[in-house]
């Protein structure tokens, strides 16, 4: 079976604090790709990030950074000194084999007060 | 840079009403989806397509049908609306599926 579990429904900081949101995934194919999405209060879906399962490497973009761990099967998404305009809901997403379509996990809304 | 297009973006239906959602993407992306979002629950495929011509079931097929003619455009149907299908209404396209998706902006729909 093939699952993405966000561990956090809801997250609040204030800014300038990090954050880390967690995401672990459950698949048997050896040859995956996962995904973060970020939902801001707008509504639109913008793509943050892909990763395949034979790149363990982190990934740093400005203040974001993941960090991939096959060894705990998880993907985790770390804002640093977050900023109001960090405030959406996030999403994990699972590839798997040839599967045609996207396993999503439920969402993470993070809020990050002034 | 249209990327996905979503039309409309709002709309109000009465129960038992028909309606079509138009997606429209000019990425020349083979692949084409349509999600539902509902408060807690995530995104949920309802449909999708790999191709002109295609169409296949995702997790929440009941009540919709598609169409993709044009590889360009891939339109989501509500037969009889119910007030279940109160919800908003992603399309997304992918030029294959280890790509990432991109999303239109969203269709608002509301059934009384």
């Amino acid at each position: 079976a093939q699952k993405v579990t966000q561990v956090q429904t809801e997250i609040s900081v204030v800014e300038k604090e990090d954050v880390t949101l967690d995401c672990v995934y459950e698949t048997r194919d050896t040859t995956y790709y996962l995904f973060w999405y970020k939902q801001p209060p707008s509504g639109e879906l913008v793509f943050l990030i892909r990763r395949n399962s034979f790149d363990e490497q982190n990934e740093i973009s400005g203040r974001y950074s993941w960090n991939f761990q096959k060894s705990t099967s998880s993907f985790n998404f770390t804002i640093t000194a977050s900023q109001v305009v960090d405030s959406a809901v996030y999403f994990c997403a699972l590839r798997a084999g040839n599967n045609r379509k996207l396993i999503w996990g439920l969402g993470t809304s993070l809020a990050v007060n002034p | 840079n249209a990327g996905v297009t979503q039309t409309p973006k709002f709309r109000v239906l009465k129960t038992g009403q028909s309606m079509t959602l138009l997606c429209a993407q000019d990425m020349n992306h083979e692949y084409m989806y349509w999600y539902r979002q509902d408060p807690g629950m995530g995104l949920r495929l309802i449909h999708y397509s790999v191709g002109e011509g295609t169409t296949a079931k995702g997790e929440v097929p009941d009540g919709y049908n598609v169409s993709r003619l044009k590889k360009q455009n891939f339109l989501l149907g509500l037969e009889s609306a119910a007030p279940s299908q109160t919800s908003v209404y992603f399309c997304a396209s992918s030029y294959e599926p280890r790509q990432p998706q991109h999303f239109g902006d969203g269709t608002r729909l509301s059934i009384l």
